[in-house]
């Protein structure tokens, strides 16, 4: 089984529609992190999570919200979807000092 | 903020030769280098990382290396084999601080074979 899991995998969504994006951990770090992947701008970070009750903006945060439900759960929502939010998400675990570890992303498609 | 540059975006090499992928950051404070793999479909995954206090890291084929005066570092590929085709990632991060990591802009590898 995967340390880090996210549902959906791909996901097609219209303009307009609210989504969410899940992801869980069997690893048991405290930090978890989702990113944003585009084709030449690399990883860029929407949000990040030290613990269940801590909640950080990344870089590219407008449009986007999270909630921790638990340690090993962190999920990504987008209210109001737009076109420029097609993208690969990934979600990512770490403890203090370590690298970061990815799930296998979702591929997500707003028409 | 950092802010990582990551050269070249694309590279193609011919098997058994070797593949160097740079990176330059702008914070001197930055302390650990992680590289990251991503194969098609599959999320990045870690395969070297160096930390500061280290001016250069080797594991089997893979080596990196780091000038801290220069603010860069780089990953050295040798005898490179065509299961070695991926986007290769560099990071740079604070550690002890928030442990945010800072991505460079991918280097997608082809190893004709």
């Amino acid at each position: 089984d995967a340390d880090v899991t996210q549902t959906p995998r791909n996901r097609i969504t219209k303009t307009g529609k609210r989504i969410m994006l899940e992801c869980s951990q069997t690893k048991g770090h405290d930090r978890m992190y989702w990113y944003r992947q585009d084709p030449g701008l690399g990883l860029r970070l929407i949000y990040y999570s030290f613990d269940v009750k801590d909640i950080n903006k990344g870089e590219i945060s407008d449009g986007y919200s999270v909630s921790r439900q638990a340690q090993a759960k962190f999920s990504l929502s987008l209210e109001s979807a737009i076109p420029n939010q097609t993208a690969l998400y990934f979600c990512a675990t770490s403890d203090p000092g370590s690298p970061l570890h990815f799930g296998n992303g979702t591929r997500l498609t707003v028409t | 903020g950092e802010n990582v540059e990551q050269h070249p975006s694309t590279l193609s090499v011919q098997e058994g030769d070797s593949a160097v992928i740079k990176c330059t950051y702008s914070d001197s404070a930055s302390n650990y280098f992680p590289w990251y793999k991503q194969e098609l479909g599959k999320g990045p995954q870690l395969i070297i990382d160096i930390r500061s206090n280290v001016g250069e890291k080797k594991d089997q084929r893979i080596a990196v290396t780091l000038n801290k005066t220069a603010k860069h570092f780089s990953l050295h590929i040798t005898e490179t084999q065509p299961e070695d085709s991926a986007v290769y990632f560099c990071a740079a991060s604070l550690e002890n601080t928030g442990n945010q990591f800072y991505f460079g802009t991918g280097t997608s590898l082809t190893v004709i074979p």
